[in-house]
Protein backbone atom coordinates (compact mmCIF):
# COMPACT_ATOMS: atom_id res chain seq x y z
CA UNK A 1 0.00 0.00 0.00
CA UNK A 2 1.04 3.89 -0.73
CA UNK A 3 1.92 5.92 2.02
CA UNK A 4 3.54 9.01 3.00
CA UNK A 5 5.12 10.09 6.51
CA UNK A 6 6.05 13.51 7.86
CA UNK A 7 8.35 13.00 10.38
CA UNK A 8 8.19 16.53 12.06
CA UNK A 9 5.06 17.78 13.94
CA UNK A 10 6.23 21.17 13.98
CA UNK A 11 9.03 23.22 11.76
CA UNK A 12 10.18 26.81 13.60
CA UNK A 13 11.45 29.06 10.91
CA UNK A 14 12.96 32.89 10.88
CA UNK A 15 11.39 34.72 8.70
CA UNK A 16 14.06 35.28 5.81
CA UNK A 17 15.63 31.71 6.63
CA UNK A 18 15.06 29.05 3.92
CA UNK A 19 12.72 26.39 4.99
CA UNK A 20 12.25 22.65 4.18
CA UNK A 21 9.05 20.61 5.19
CA UNK A 22 10.00 16.79 5.21
CA UNK A 23 7.94 13.82 3.43
CA UNK A 24 9.26 10.81 2.16
CA UNK A 25 6.88 7.88 0.63
CA UNK A 26 6.60 3.96 -0.08
CA UNK A 27 5.00 3.08 -2.90
CA UNK A 28 4.70 0.51 -5.31
CA UNK A 29 5.35 1.74 -8.92
CA UNK A 30 5.72 4.91 -10.35
CA UNK A 31 5.10 8.08 -6.99
CA UNK A 32 2.29 10.83 -7.77
CA UNK A 33 3.02 13.34 -4.81
CA UNK A 34 1.85 15.89 -3.74
CA UNK A 35 1.59 19.07 -1.24
CA UNK A 36 -0.86 21.11 -0.29
CA UNK A 37 -0.77 23.56 2.56
CA UNK A 38 -3.94 24.46 5.05
CA UNK A 39 -4.96 27.92 6.88
CA UNK A 40 -6.82 27.64 9.75
CA UNK A 41 -10.54 26.85 9.58
CA UNK A 42 -9.73 26.43 5.84
CA UNK A 43 -9.74 23.97 2.96
CA UNK A 44 -6.37 22.70 1.54
CA UNK A 45 -4.69 24.61 -1.60
CA UNK A 46 -2.70 22.74 -3.63
CA UNK A 47 0.96 23.67 -4.33
CA UNK A 48 2.41 21.79 -6.38
CA UNK A 49 2.68 18.05 -8.02
CA UNK A 50 5.25 15.52 -9.15
CA UNK A 51 4.52 12.99 -11.68
CA UNK A 52 7.32 12.53 -13.55
CA UNK A 53 10.07 14.45 -15.47
CA UNK A 54 12.52 16.72 -13.52
CA UNK A 55 12.90 15.76 -10.19
CA UNK A 56 12.85 19.76 -9.03
CA UNK A 57 9.53 21.16 -9.00
CA UNK A 58 7.98 24.47 -8.83
CA UNK A 59 4.94 25.41 -7.17
CA UNK A 60 2.94 28.22 -6.22
CA UNK A 61 3.82 30.54 -3.12
CA UNK A 62 7.47 30.26 -4.17
CA UNK A 63 7.48 26.95 -3.03
CA UNK A 64 9.38 23.70 -4.37
CA UNK A 65 10.14 20.48 -3.90
CA UNK A 66 13.26 17.74 -4.73
CA UNK A 67 11.70 14.26 -5.43
CA UNK A 68 14.94 11.92 -4.46
CA UNK A 69 14.01 8.75 -5.55
CA UNK A 70 17.12 6.90 -3.93
CA UNK A 71 15.91 7.96 -0.67
CA UNK A 72 12.53 8.23 -1.23
CA UNK A 73 11.82 11.90 -0.23
CA UNK A 74 9.46 14.88 -1.79
CA UNK A 75 10.94 17.55 0.65
CA UNK A 76 9.24 20.58 0.12
CA UNK A 77 11.52 24.18 0.30
CA UNK A 78 11.75 27.65 -0.58
CA UNK A 79 14.63 29.89 -0.23
CA UNK A 80 13.22 32.87 1.74
CA UNK A 81 10.34 31.91 4.51
CA UNK A 82 7.67 35.20 5.19
CA UNK A 83 5.35 35.00 8.22
CA UNK A 84 2.40 34.44 5.78
CA UNK A 85 3.70 31.14 5.01
CA UNK A 86 2.77 29.71 8.81
CA UNK A 87 0.26 27.08 8.29
CA UNK A 88 -0.32 23.39 7.94
CA UNK A 89 1.22 21.55 5.36
CA UNK A 90 0.42 17.83 4.37
CA UNK A 91 2.15 15.62 1.42
CA UNK A 92 0.36 13.05 -0.53
CA UNK A 93 0.37 10.04 -2.48
CA UNK A 94 -1.95 9.35 -4.85
CA UNK A 95 -2.97 5.62 -5.34
CA UNK A 96 -3.87 4.55 -8.49
CA UNK A 97 -4.48 0.79 -7.16
CA UNK A 98 -7.14 2.27 -4.93
CA UNK A 99 -9.21 4.25 -7.26
CA UNK A 100 -6.74 6.98 -7.10
CA UNK A 101 -7.39 8.63 -3.79
CA UNK A 102 -4.80 10.59 -2.21
CA UNK A 103 -3.15 9.22 1.19
CA UNK A 104 -2.29 12.07 3.40
CA UNK A 105 0.83 12.23 6.03
CA UNK A 106 0.39 13.45 9.53
CA UNK A 107 0.74 17.52 8.46
CA UNK A 108 3.64 19.89 9.68
CA UNK A 109 2.56 22.61 11.30
CA UNK A 110 5.32 25.19 9.95
CA UNK A 111 5.65 28.45 12.01
CA UNK A 112 7.84 31.46 10.43
CA UNK A 113 8.67 33.94 13.32
CA UNK A 114 9.39 37.92 12.11
CA UNK B 1 -6.39 26.55 -10.22
CA UNK B 2 -10.00 25.44 -10.48
CA UNK B 3 -12.50 26.15 -7.48
CA UNK B 4 -14.40 23.63 -5.62
CA UNK B 5 -17.36 25.80 -3.39
CA UNK B 6 -18.26 24.57 -0.24
CA UNK B 7 -21.90 25.02 1.44
CA UNK B 8 -22.36 25.98 4.45
CA UNK B 9 -18.81 27.04 6.20
CA UNK B 10 -20.38 26.65 9.55
CA UNK B 11 -23.52 24.72 11.15
CA UNK B 12 -24.71 24.03 14.54
CA UNK B 13 -27.53 21.82 14.55
CA UNK B 14 -29.54 19.92 17.49
CA UNK B 15 -28.64 16.34 18.22
CA UNK B 16 -31.17 14.27 16.24
CA UNK B 17 -31.27 16.41 13.22
CA UNK B 18 -29.80 15.96 10.23
CA UNK B 19 -27.55 18.26 8.19
CA UNK B 20 -26.78 18.64 4.56
CA UNK B 21 -23.77 19.79 3.00
CA UNK B 22 -22.95 20.84 -0.41
CA UNK B 23 -19.84 20.52 -2.36
CA UNK B 24 -19.80 22.40 -6.43
CA UNK B 25 -17.11 22.28 -8.80
CA UNK B 26 -17.62 26.00 -9.68
CA UNK B 27 -15.58 25.89 -13.88
CA UNK B 28 -14.60 22.23 -14.45
CA UNK B 29 -16.59 19.34 -14.12
CA UNK B 30 -15.92 16.41 -11.56
CA UNK B 31 -16.51 13.09 -12.11
CA UNK B 32 -15.47 12.01 -8.97
CA UNK B 33 -15.20 14.11 -5.61
CA UNK B 34 -13.74 12.97 -2.26
CA UNK B 35 -15.03 13.69 1.64
CA UNK B 36 -12.89 13.88 3.92
CA UNK B 37 -13.00 14.38 8.19
CA UNK B 38 -10.80 16.11 9.67
CA UNK B 39 -9.84 16.55 13.53
CA UNK B 40 -8.08 19.52 15.10
CA UNK B 41 -4.75 19.30 14.33
CA UNK B 42 -5.24 15.73 12.32
CA UNK B 43 -4.73 15.02 8.90
CA UNK B 44 -7.75 14.39 6.57
CA UNK B 45 -9.19 10.96 6.99
CA UNK B 46 -11.26 9.86 3.83
CA UNK B 47 -14.30 8.65 4.21
CA UNK B 48 -16.07 8.26 1.10
CA UNK B 49 -15.25 8.68 -2.71
CA UNK B 50 -18.47 9.55 -5.08
CA UNK B 51 -18.48 9.03 -8.80
CA UNK B 52 -21.17 10.98 -11.02
CA UNK B 53 -24.20 8.55 -11.36
CA UNK B 54 -23.33 5.63 -9.28
CA UNK B 55 -23.27 4.90 -5.36
CA UNK B 56 -20.55 6.52 -3.56
CA UNK B 57 -17.49 4.07 -1.95
CA UNK B 58 -16.81 4.63 1.90
CA UNK B 59 -14.22 4.00 3.62
CA UNK B 60 -13.75 0.71 6.35
CA UNK B 61 -15.54 1.80 9.06
CA UNK B 62 -17.32 4.70 7.72
CA UNK B 63 -21.32 4.30 8.27
CA UNK B 64 -23.19 4.53 4.70
CA UNK B 65 -26.42 5.43 6.43
CA UNK B 66 -25.41 7.56 8.75
CA UNK B 67 -23.30 10.10 6.24
CA UNK B 68 -25.34 9.94 3.03
CA UNK B 69 -23.46 10.83 -0.43
CA UNK B 70 -25.35 11.89 -3.60
CA UNK B 71 -23.57 12.92 -6.52
CA UNK B 72 -26.09 13.84 -8.90
CA UNK B 73 -24.10 15.93 -11.42
CA UNK B 74 -20.82 16.35 -12.88
CA UNK B 75 -20.49 19.47 -10.58
CA UNK B 76 -22.30 18.67 -7.80
CA UNK B 77 -22.17 16.62 -4.64
CA UNK B 78 -23.81 15.94 -1.43
CA UNK B 79 -23.37 15.01 2.47
CA UNK B 80 -26.18 14.81 4.75
CA UNK B 81 -24.98 13.51 8.03
CA UNK B 82 -28.21 12.08 9.09
CA UNK B 83 -29.36 12.23 12.91
CA UNK B 84 -26.36 14.11 13.99
CA UNK B 85 -25.23 13.43 17.60
CA UNK B 86 -22.07 15.49 19.49
CA UNK B 87 -19.22 13.08 18.25
CA UNK B 88 -20.32 13.45 14.63
CA UNK B 89 -18.86 17.45 15.61
CA UNK B 90 -16.07 17.97 13.50
CA UNK B 91 -14.71 19.72 10.05
CA UNK B 92 -15.80 18.56 6.67
CA UNK B 93 -13.98 18.83 3.69
CA UNK B 94 -14.80 18.25 0.22
CA UNK B 95 -12.67 17.35 -2.94
CA UNK B 96 -13.03 17.36 -7.17
CA UNK B 97 -10.63 15.72 -9.49
CA UNK B 98 -10.50 17.28 -12.39
CA UNK B 99 -10.92 15.41 -15.19
CA UNK B 100 -10.86 17.20 -19.29
CA UNK B 101 -10.71 15.80 -22.48
CA UNK B 102 -11.16 12.10 -20.88
CA UNK B 103 -7.98 12.02 -18.69
CA UNK B 104 -7.49 12.72 -15.54
CA UNK B 105 -5.36 16.13 -14.84
CA UNK B 106 -4.29 14.50 -11.58
CA UNK B 107 -5.34 16.97 -8.96
CA UNK B 108 -7.70 17.28 -6.40
CA UNK B 109 -8.92 20.60 -5.91
CA UNK B 110 -10.58 21.23 -1.96
CA UNK B 111 -13.68 22.79 -0.71
CA UNK B 112 -12.88 25.47 2.10
CA UNK B 113 -14.74 22.71 4.33
CA UNK B 114 -17.75 22.89 6.82
CA UNK B 115 -17.48 22.84 10.43
CA UNK B 116 -19.90 21.20 12.29
CA UNK B 117 -21.14 21.52 15.35
CA UNK B 118 -23.60 19.34 16.99
CA UNK B 119 -25.48 20.18 19.98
Amino acid sequence: AQSVAQPEDQVNVAEGNPLTVKCTYSVSGNPYLFWYVQYPNRGLQFLLKYITGDNLVKGSYGFEAEFNKSQTSFHLKKPSALVSDSALYFCAVRDPSQGGKLIFGQGTELSVKP
Amino acid sequence: GAVVSQHPSWVICKSGTSVKIECRSLDFQATTMFWYRQFPKQSLMLMATSNEGSKATYEQGVEKDKFLINHASLTLSTLTVTSAHPEDSSFYICSARVQQGGGVKNIQYFGAGTRLSVL
